[in-house]
């Protein structure tokens, strides 16, 4: 699976939207982009998922790139609670479904 | 409705014991899959099941490492002699369907410390 690039850390104030960025250049075209976050001490929760278009849903939105080499993941109005580290992952579905996690953004919302 | 639970959620071991992790997945999910997490890092994947057929063990990292998941549901993690660099955290994931981009859902994990 392609690799992916997160920078490693990011602050975010209360109630602001959180932008976080992932680059997967290499990827190919039958990969998803997922992201996942892990709040500390829990297991990892998936977010949200897609192949080119934009997605929304109750947590976050994806807006991945024309040229699919780079997605943002919004949090729209972030809360202390959303403290946890984020995960980009491209994916083959179909592959065994694994998911091959990099060292994500740690991503701080501060009051 | 309950999510995937795992136990015990804290082990601690001495150097060379065998130890057990369960996971009861989410009731009527085909797929389930095992993950080691070292401190500081990100979980990577150990094995795989579909019902009770172990599809992909690839990442065992060796022959110590054994899992089970004889009825298609409840799995067990046994690590046998184990060392100290198997200290981490041991996640379970089970999943609805495979081949069809569906989420994995994870338990809170087992901490394992070999002493």
């Amino acid at each position: 699976d392609a690799k992916t690039t997160q920078p490693p850390s990011m602050d975010c104030a209360e109630g602001r939207a959180a932008n976080l960025p992932c680059n997967h250049s290499t990827i190919s075209g039958n990969e998803y982009v997922y992201w996942y976050r892990q709040i500390h001490s829990q297991g990892p929760q998936y977010i949200i998922h897609g192949l080119k278009n934009n997605e929304t849903n109750e947590m976050a939105s994806l807006i991945i790139t024309e040229d699919r080499k780079s997605s943002t993941l919004i949090l729209p109005h972030a809360t202390l609670r959303d403290t946890a580290v984020y995960y980009c992952i491209v994916r083959v579905v179909g592959a065994g479904n694994m998911l091959t996690f990099g060292g994500g953004t740690r991503l701080m919302v501060k009051p | 409705g309950a999510g995937v639970s795992q136990s015990p959620r804290y082990k601690v071991a001495k150097r060379g014991q065998d130890v057990a992790l369960r996971c009861d997945p989410i009731s009527g999910h085909v797929s389930l899959f095992w993950y080691q997490q070292a401190l500081g890092q990100g979980p990577e994947f150990l094995t795989y099941f579909q019902n009770e057929a172990q599809l992909d063990k690839s990442g065992l990292p060796s022959d110590r490492f054994f899992a089970e998941r004889p009825e298609g549901s409840v799995s067990t993690l046994k690590i046998q002699r184990t060392q100290q660099e198997d200290s981490a955290v041991y996640l379970c994931a089970s999943s609805l369907e495979q081949g069809r981009g569906n989420e994995q859902f994870f338990g809170p994990g087992t901490r394992l410390t070999v002493l």
